[in-house]
């Protein structure tokens, strides 16, 4: 069964230095999705990508934070500048079409980078 | 804020039992799916049911809707070890964010 894959499993990185976490989204899915949990809160959106631009995103996905479909397959989430509050669970995740169009359609999730910033 | 919010925040169940575990939610929603995130792990989609549902089965998932309460419940029958996890709630209503709730932790006992 095609699944959501997300590169790398954890990342340890310095305040201030820049990360990008990476995901691959099922092949013929259209919607792109960073959703992050910081430990033991709830899951939080973060952005929705389509068409090679964002469609929505929400107050935390301020300008440090920039997302990419850099070839035909990846999909990254950067973050510029790193601070300790950022240190969380990130998921990509991926749908067919989205709830606008009419077809709500499930989203799937990768299994998460784990980002320790120290 | 339309985030769910899920109850009992924690479940302790013997192996064989049901479990059920509940949703409430602020606002109109579209649909509204159930997920299972196991320790540490990513979410696993379960079930969807949609707006103008009632309830839905699948497996020995049953899922319910009561619009007019807004809320939902997700009933597990016959619960395993491997039930062990955390269960979300997810709402969306015009948008493609997901609105995730604080989940149930439950705890399969063998």
């Amino acid at each position: 069964e095609p699944e959501v894959t997300q590169t790398p499993s954890h990342q340890v990185t310095q305040m201030g230095q820049e990360v990008i976490l990476r995901c691959v989204p099922i092949s013929n899915h259209l919607y792109f999705y960073w959703y992050r949990q910081i430990l033991g809160q709830k899951v939080e959106f973060l952005v929705s990508f389509y068409n090679n631009e964002i469609s929505e995103k929400s107050e935390i996905f301020d300008d440090q934070f920039s997302v990419e479909r850099p070839d035909g397959s990846n999909f990254t989430l950067k973050i510029r500048s790193t601070k300790l509050e950022d240190s969380a669970m990130y998921f990509c995740a991926s749908s067919e079409a989205s709830i606008r169009q009419g077809a709500w359609e499930t989203q799937y999730f990768g299994p998460g980078t784990r980002l320790l910033v120290l | 804020s339309q985030q769910g919010e899920e109850d009992p925040q924690a479940l302790s169940i013997q192996e064989g039992e049901n479990a059920t575990m509940n949703c409430s939610y602020k606002t109109s929603i579209n649909n509204l799916q159930w997920y299972r995130q196991n320790s540490g792990r990513g979410l696993v989609h379960l079930i969807l049911i949609r707006s103008n549902e009632r309830e839905k089965h699948s497996g020995r998932l049953r899922v319910t809707l009561d619009t007019s309460k807004k809320s939902s419940s997700l009933l597990i029958t016959a619960s395993r070890a491997a039930d062990t996890a955390s269960y979300f709630c997810a709402t969306s209503n015009t948008g493609n964010q997901f609105y995730f709730g604080t989940g149930t932790s439950l705890t399969v006992i063998p």
